[in-house]
């Protein structure tokens, strides 16, 4: 296991689409995050799972966003009826460990188009 | 409210000299954690340091070297004889304890590149 895996690297949808995203973590690493990215900003935290709890999500998140993490292991990022503005790259990262602020890696991210 | 603020949006050096990112932060919290990550074109985020706010020492690993300073606010972070190598988005963050810890707050970045 080599790093955080992402898939799809990247996504073409119309808008009004549904997409999903899926993050496998370092294996072990009980936390997952989902941040996104938008161009020349830095990346907006939107969730956080301990192992299977969603324990964090943000403002950003709004309604059409869903996240899930089953047994703990890899997750998806769901969004439904996609609109322009959420063209971005959508950041996965995990981390390992009871202690708060361990470092976060951080996969390579899904770059989402809505036309 | 957490804040990380960047002012310098792109940098450019010739290859071999010395570059200084800034980063100042603002925060409530007397227990916080700050961040350096590198994003090269590929996109991938890179961990590069942690400090947490009691620890006030400054680092060196390699080319790289830290200063942190509480009263000033701020985690400057220094590359020696850069390369181009080091061409690269430089995102400083920060975590608090008031947040939920658990999440980062990015400044906007710092594009450097690397003449050779």
């Amino acid at each position: 296991d080599t790093g955080v895996s992402q898939d799809p690297r990247h996504k073409i949808t119309k808008r009004g689409q549904n997409v999903t995203f899926r993050c496998d973590p370092i294996s072990e690493h009980n936390r997952l995050y989902w941040y996104r990215q938008t161009l020349g900003q830095g990346p907006e935290f939107l969730t956080y799972f301990q192992n299977e709890a969603q324990l964090e999500k943000s403002r950003l998140l709004s309604d059409r966003f869903s996240a899930e993490r089953p047994k703990g292991s890899f997750s998806t990022l769901e969004i439904q009826r996609t609109e322009q503005g959420d063209s971005a790259m959508y950041l996965c990262a995990s981390s390992l460990g009871v202690r708060m602020n361990t470092e976060a890696f951080f996969g390579q991210g899904t770059r989402l188009t809505v036309v | 409210a957490q804040k990380v603020t960047q002012a310098q949006t792109e940098i450019s050096v010739v290859e071999k000299e010395d570059v200084t990112l800034d980063c100042v932060y603002e925060t409530r919290d007397t227990t916080y954690y700050l961040f350096w990550y590198k994003q090269p074109p590929s996109g991938e985020l890179v961990f590069l340091i942690r400090r947490n706010s009691f620890d006030e020492q400054n680092e060196i690993s390699g080319r790289y070297s830290w200063n942190f300073q509480k009263s000033t606010s701020s985690f400057n972070f220094t590359i020696t004889a850069s390369q181009v190598v080091d061409s690269a988005v430089y995102f400083c963050a920060l975590s608090a304890s008031n947040t939920g810890a658990n999440n980062l707050f990015f400044g906007t970045g710092t594009r450097l590149t690397v003449i050779p």
